[in-house]
């Protein structure tokens, strides 16, 4: 079964500092991964994906991701945190039916 | 997304009471999703459809049940509410004929306490 997994419930980092969110997953056959943002009373927004191809990909508000076949690992990434990038994220793989399976979502806090 | 549209935004009911949550999407698309969110379970499905003749359980639809009303409306009911459905729930649409089936659009989200 496809499986995705957030190790971090909550991160926190200094304003200006590199931020790094955690995702592994579990798939049979080639990984459709996705990044999603939940901000304070809002539903999901879309970040980014990776379906095929560079395994740098680039997303929303300054966000990327790395995939790393070899660790099964998709990782969230900013250069320089902003405090209003402070919300959930979560880590999520399609699985055979099209549906997507979520991750337990990691909390980050980014401090002025 | 203010394409995904949900009501109630919030609600407060009492054990055994029958509730609907009610989501619509003026995004055209055919595929709808209902999910809840509880802190550290992150989002679980509950039902799905991908279009308005198809309907499938998702991986917690005991207690629950969907109408697919046109595709624009997919309504979630909870027959006799209990307090274990308190939770956070969301609507979400995604289009398979524009090649985006993968992004999911998400509602704002409907908050149900169940005392």
């Amino acid at each position: 079964a496809q499986s995705v997994a957030q190790p971090e419930d909550q991160v926190n980092v200094a304003e200006g500092n590199p931020l790094t969110v955690k995702c592994t997953y579990s798939v049979s056959g080639n990984p459709y991964l996705f990044w999603y943002v939940q901000y304070p009373n809002r539903g999901l927004q879309f970040l980014l994906k990776y379906i095929t191809g560079d395994n740098l990909v680039k997303g929303s508000y300054g966000f990327e991701a790395e995939f790393n076949k070899s660790q099964t690992s998709f990782h969230l990434k900013k250069p320089s945190a902003l405090v209003s990038d402070s919300a959930l994220y979560f880590c999520a793989v399609r699985d055979y039916t099209d549906k997507l399976i979520f991750g337990t979502g990691t909390r980050l806090q980014v401090f002025p | 997304d203010a394409d995904v549209t949900q009501t109630p935004r919030n609600r407060i009911t009492k054990t055994g009471k029958r509730i609907m949550l009610e989501c619509s999407q003026t995004k055209g698309h055919d595929r709808m999703y209902w999910y809840r969110q509880d802190p550290g379970l992150g989002l679980r499905l509950i039902y799905y459809s991908f279009d308005v003749k198809d309907i499938n359980k998702g991986e917690i639809s005991d207690g629950y049940s969907v109408s697919r009303q046109a595709q624009a409306k997919f309504s979630l009911s909870l027959e006799s509410a209990i307090p274990n459905q308190t939770a956070l729930y969301f609507c979400a649409t995604s289009d398979l004929r524009t090649g985006g089936r993968d992004t999911q659009y998400f509602g704002p989200g409907t908050r149900l306490t169940v005392l």
